[in-house]
């Protein structure tokens, strides 16, 4: 299986900061990377599909890139409503998950 | 706007077997080029694929869960559902499915699950 290493495992944010989460595979992926955001009881939410693509309805303060083995998730502004936990999503093979980033508040 | 939802029993004997269903509204199962997963979190830790089918039928599994695994599809009720054999301790978490879906983007064909259940906590214990 490819593994999928998130960082950091959480962090500290202010409303208003720029917040990046690095995802990095275990063998090369191309740019099948997908981020979701997750919040306690709630569906998880696809924000960003292919490395870089943000998904319909989705504001643009998120934003991804990254190909081959090393990925970023950016929230250029944080929102109060951004607090939640990230995570990372390799297609290239048998689906694997990232450990997961909780953005937690300052 | 298509909705899933998870449901079956919160409670599991140990050696047992683990069934639960996901209802699919706002949609059509066999609709669309889309695979139907199911994805499970124990408590505290990360996300973990089970498996996935397509109305048509074609199935495939995590090989280190493939063993004890059976999903099925009932277009007719447009649900899918899960089996999960021989439970342990190990199996207690919360059981999300979720609809994949295939596409191209700038000649990587790439697969996203874009929508989600929001997920059932099943408990292994006597």
């Amino acid at each position: 299986d490819i593994q999928m290493t998130q960082s950091p495992s959480s962090l500290s944010a202010s409303v208003g900061d720029r917040v990046t989460i690095t995802c990095r595979a275990s063998q090369t992926i191309s740019k099948n990377l997908n981020w979701y955001q997750h919040k306690p009881g709630r569906a998880p939410k696809l924000l960003i599909y292919a490395a870089s693509n943000l998904q319909s309805g989705v504001p643009s303060r998120f934003s991804g890139s990254g190909s081959g083995t090393d990925f970023t998730l950016t929230i250029s502004s944080l929102q109060p409503e951004d607090f939640a936990t990230y995570y990372c999503q390799q297609s290239f093979s048998t689906i694997t998950f990232g450990g997961g980033t909780k953005v937690e508040i300052k | 706007q298509v909705q899933l939802q998870e449901s079956g029993p919160g409670l599991v004997k140990p050696s047992q077997t683990l069934s639960l269903t996901c209802t699919v509204s706002g949609g059509s199962i066999s609709g669309g080029s889309y695979f139907w997963s199911w994805i499970r979190q124990p408590a505290g830790k990360g996300l973990e694929w089970i498996g996935r089918i397509d109305a048509s039928g074609i199935i495939n599994y995590n090989p280190s869960l493939e063993s004890r695994v059976t999903i099925s599809v009932d277009t007719s009720k447009n649900h899918l559902s899960l089996d999960l054999r021989s439970v342990t301790a190990a199996d207690t978490a919360v059981y999300y499915c979720a609809r994949e879906l295939y596409s191209m983007v700038r000649g990587v064909v790439n697969s996203q699950f874009d929508s989600w259940g929001q997920g059932t906590l099943v408990t292994v214990s006597s």
